[in-house]
């Protein structure tokens, strides 16, 4: 079963280049999430998409787009990239987003940003 | 706003030691509290979790129980394996309107030697 996939698993940038990622899932799940993960921070929300159609802002929104093609994909788009965004990029999905409900992530994209 | 404090890291043990990684959260309402595990190259993983005060959250011999008295949900486990070698994170779903939006700690990196 893939789960959560995510692409690309690695990605180089200059600042002010623009790329989008990409994760989609085959569980059937209505919330998705995009998460940023550095070092003594732990994991940030970046938005989520609570069910297809709408999407929100997380903790760390700025500098980023998102978008819910369908149901099964949820991309994150950095129109402008800076330094600032270096980070490990997490995607996750649960099945109705609720209070005990458990989240399964994608195994991550490593983007530098120089 | 909601938070999570681990202890800091990272923890470093010999195989069959005994293991605590300590967690505390602040948090409005009745939160949901998590241990997620991520190993080298991998997402996140749901390892336990527990929805109510007193509850014991428990999976491959790791446990946590959730004290609302002292506000924590430390991880333990008897005897650790060099295959618990891991990074872990305490997370709380703070509930309401938070649609499945986890708030993770920092994260504490486990190094278990042979």
């Amino acid at each position: 079963n893939a789960g959560v996939t995510q692409t690309p698993k690695f990605q180089v940038l200059k600042t002010g280049q623009s790329m989008t990622l990409q994760c989609a899932q085959d569980m059937n799940h209505n919330s998705m999430y995009w998460y940023r993960q550095d070092p003594g921070m732990g994991l940030r929300l970046i938005y989520y998409s609570a069910s297809e159609g709408t999407t929100d802002k997380g903790e760390v929104p700025n500098g980023y787009n998102v978008s819910r093609l369908n149901k099964r994909e949820f991309s994150l788009r950095l129109e402008s990239a800076a330094p600032s965004q270096t980070s490990v990029y997490f995607c996750a999905s649960s099945p109705w987003g609720q209070l005990n409900e458990k989240l399964f992530f994608g195994s991550g994209t490593q983007l530098s940003v120089l | 706003g909601d938070s999570v404090t681990q202890m800091e890291g990272p923890v470093t043990l010999s195989e069959e030691a005994f293991l605590t990684i300590n967690c505390t959260y602040t948090a409005t309402g009745y939160p949901s509290l998590f241990w997620y595990v991520q190993y080298p190259g991998e997402g996140l993983q749901l390892l336990l979790k527990a929805t109510k005060a007193d509850d014991k959250g428990s999976n491959k011999g790791f446990e946590a129980t959730y004290r609302k008295e002292t506000t924590s949900f430390h991880l333990e486990k008897g005897s650790v394996q060099v295959s618990d070698s891991a990074v872990y994170f305490c997370a709380l779903n703070a509930g309401g309107t938070s649609y499945g939006k986890l708030t993770f700690g920092q994260g504490t990196i486990l190094t278990v030697h042979p």
